[in-house]
């Protein structure tokens, strides 16, 4: 099944700790990116990826790290998480640049405390 | 800043045909439009797309004026399960390193009633 995947779902930490959040999407898509959702402000891009080994900053980047190593993979790195990073994260993939189509993985909680 | 504006919120009957209309007056010639919806904060599922022409795929119509400055999404004959909250989204194509990014606005909150 065609697919993005995101792990962990839920998340709860304490303020510092470095966790990763990990994406990865079984369509051998080129474009990947990290949104956050917070209420009221609606989903807002963090990072972007067009194809292994090139990533680029969304509209909110600061306090996270991104990787593309592999076509299939797109982590989000918190290196020191605070608590204004609480939110509801998605991860994307698209075929082509980004345009089309995105997929959207089911999400992951994460609370700092 | 998202360039679009829809309404926040709307009713539906069930069976009945469900018009989610989007301005976004200062759309550019590249630019398309795109909708998308989000099922009670699960992953935005993409629904369809134009440029310039009447789209129609096996979710949904989409219907571009003329001049570009608005849209309408159409659900012929809406469910309890297209009760979501629809996002209309204007983004370039391809261009730089642009070509991405999906501005989300607040979109509309659709309730379908049965």
């Amino acid at each position: 099944e065609a697919q993005v995947t995101q792990n962990p779902r839920y998340l709860i930490t304490v303020t510092g700790k470095k966790l990763t959040v990990t994406c990865s999407q079984n369509m051998n898509h080129e474009y990947m990116s990290w949104y956050r959702q917070d209420p009221g402000l609606g989903l807002r891009q963090i990072y972007y990826s067009m194809n292994v080994e090139v990533t680029d900053k969304g509209d909110v980047p600061e306090g996270y790290k991104v990787s593309r190593k592999e076509k299939r993979n797109f982590p989000l790195i918190l290196e020191s998480p605070s608590p204004n990073q609480t939110s509801l994260y998605f991860c994307a993939s698209s075929p082509r640049g980004g345009i089309g189509e995105q997929y959207f993985g089911p999400g992951t909680r994460l609370t700092v405390t | 800043d998202a360039k679009t504006t829809q309404p926040p919120s709307m009713d539906c009957a069930e069976g009945r045909a469900a018009n989610l209309p989007c301005n976004h007056s200062t759309i550019s010639g590249n630019e398309y439009v795109y909708w998308y919806r989000q099922i009670h904060s699960q992953g935005p599922q993409y629904i369809i797309h134009g440029l310039k022409n009447n789209e129609t795929n096996e979710m949904a119509s989409l219907i571009i004026t003329e001049d570009r400055k608005s849209s309408t999404l159409i659900l012929p004959h809406a469910t309890l399960r297209d009760t979501a909250v629809y996002y209309c989204i204007v983004r370039v194509g391809l261009v730089g390193n642009q070509g991405g990014k999906l501005i989300f606005g607040q979109g509309t909150e659709l309730s379908v009633k049965p």
